[in-house]
């Protein structure tokens, strides 16, 4: 069956970097891109990128491009979202997510990674 | 980046009744492929979303038939016939016919 599970909860201090993993298992880790979404605590869904696992392409959206890196390990099916000078509203449950069934739905999630940033 | 505005945020249901939520889009959603990428996620406390309708009115697999999505354009409706316990949470709708994909604000549903 479908799996992404994703790394541990991280406590990081204002200006450092985080990066969360979310390791695909129970299909081909190259055919589905993997996106990225963020859930500030209490808030709504924000989608943050998307990459391509087959050649690493990625996609950001705007409000985090030049802080966010999203690569992949194709050896491992791995995917990472690295997010750089991080402030306190970085702090957000991080989630990845597939569009399994080709319906361009996420059908498929991480369990989430907290992200807490304070000094 | 189209604007997705859930109503209502809040709904306090009775077990047993009907419920509610609309998802207005900011522009179109039918795809240039006739397709219109409209779905809907439940989000129970502490847990990461979970598809339940994707494009506009299909359930997803283990999906109650409680639950039924029905729209088109800019207007969508998500419609649970009979309200239970398990059904508290927090609903999204979410487009991605149009890049970057985006999210509803949620609507909130509770038990009365």
């Amino acid at each position: 069956q479908v799996q992404l599970v994703q790394s541990g909860a991280e406590v990081k201090k204002p200006g450092a970097s985080v990066k969360v993993s979310c390791k695909a298992s129970g299909y081909t880790f190259t055919t589905y891109y993997m996106h990225w979404v963020r859930q500030a605590p209490g808030q709504g869904l924000e989608w943050m990128g998307i990459i391509n696992p087959t050649g690493g392409g990625t996609t950001y959206g705007e409000k985090f491009q030049g802080r966010v890196t999203m690569t992949r390990d194709t050896s491992t099916s791995t995917v990472y979202m690295e997010l750089n000078s991080l402030r306190s509203e970085d702090t957000a449950v991080y989630y990845c997510a597939i569009y399994y069934g080709g319906n361009s739905a996420f059908d498929y999630w991480g369990q989430g990674t907290l992200v807490t940033v304070s000094s | 980046d189209t604007v997705l505005t859930q109503t209502p945020l809040s709904s306090p249901v009775t077990l047993g009744q009907p419920a509610s939520i609309s998802c207005r889009s900011s522009q179109s959603l039918v795809h240039s492929d006739g397709n219109t990428y409209l779905s809907w996620l439940q989000q129970r406390p502490g847990q990461p979303p979970r598809l339940l309708i994707y494009k506009i009115s299909n359930r997803f697999s283990g999906v109650p038939d409680r639950f039924s999505g029905s729209g088109a354009g800019t207007d969508f409706t998500l419609k649970i016939s009979r309200v239970e316990a398990e059904d508290v949470g927090i609903y999204y709708c979410m487009q991605a016919t149009q890049f970057p994909p985006t999210f509803g604000g949620g609507t909130k549903v509770e038990i009365k």
